[in-house]
């Protein structure tokens, strides 16, 4: 079964500072998108950024970036000069087959202290 | 710009009574559309997803039901809501293709008692 992995269920991130959320999955695809979504305590989920799996360059999005490990099937995501707003459970999810149903990690609840 | 809605954003509904959650979606024709439940502090669970209109895809077995009514209108429906039923539903689109972007209401907590 093709499944998803956030091994930490919970982080805590100084304000301003950097922190690291890690994803891995398992696909037998050669070409597919990965994707990280916040929900915020509002619960409603929040594209916050996209790999495309057949690009090298890792994406970005202002402070948000992905190191995306093609190999190793590792999509980790890391937040720079974390805000009080970025406070929220964030998924990590990718097409299951290619289909177009996304397979969501169990989330990860980031804590931002002030 | 696309938008998408879902009503009602709360629900409280004691067990064996019925069921209508509704979304739509403004600003892109022909998409596709997705209902997902969220139990509390755990991810996100497929219910049905919906490539055109009546054409409806059912993920879990259970006694919900969706139907498409008109291309971006999405109904989630149950004729006896059980107390397991209860969750966060949330409704999401994307652009008609395998790997696009989905993106999602804000959600309706529904509460059986």
């Amino acid at each position: 079964a093709q499944t998803v992995t956030q091994s930490q269920p919970e982080m805590s991130v100084q304000e301003a500072e950097t922190v690291t959320l890690s994803c891995t999955y398992d696909t037998s695809e050669s070409d597919y998108y990965l994707f990280w979504y916040k929900q915020p305590p509002s619960r409603q989920m929040i594209l916050v950024i996209r790999q495309e799996a057949y690009k090298q360059q890792n994406a970005t999005e202002n402070r948000f970036s992905v190191n995306f490990q093609k190999a190793a099937k590792s999509f980790s995501l890391k937040i720079s000069d974390s805000q009080l707003g970025d406070a929220a459970m964030y998924f990590c999810a990718y097409p299951q087959g290619g289909s177009e149903k996304l397979v969501f990690g169990k989330g990860m609840k980031l804590t931002v202290n002030p | 710009s696309q938008t998408i809605h879902q009503w009602p954003a709360t629900l409280v509904q004691p067990v064996g009574s019925p069921l209508s959650l509704e979304c739509t979606v403004e600003g892109t024709s022909n998409p596709n559309l997705y209902w997902y439940r969220q139990a509390a502090g755990r991810g996100l669970q497929l219910l049905f997803y919906s490539v055109g209109i009546g054409q409806i895809s059912s993920e879990v077995p259970q006694n919900l039901s969706a139907s498409r009514p008109q291309d971006r209108q999405f109904i989630l429906s149950s004729k006896k809501l059980l107390l397991s039923d209860s969750g966060f539903y949330l409704c999401a689109w994307s652009v008609s293709g395998a790997t696009d972007t989905q993106y999602f209401g804000p959600g309706t907590r529904l509460t059986v008692l």
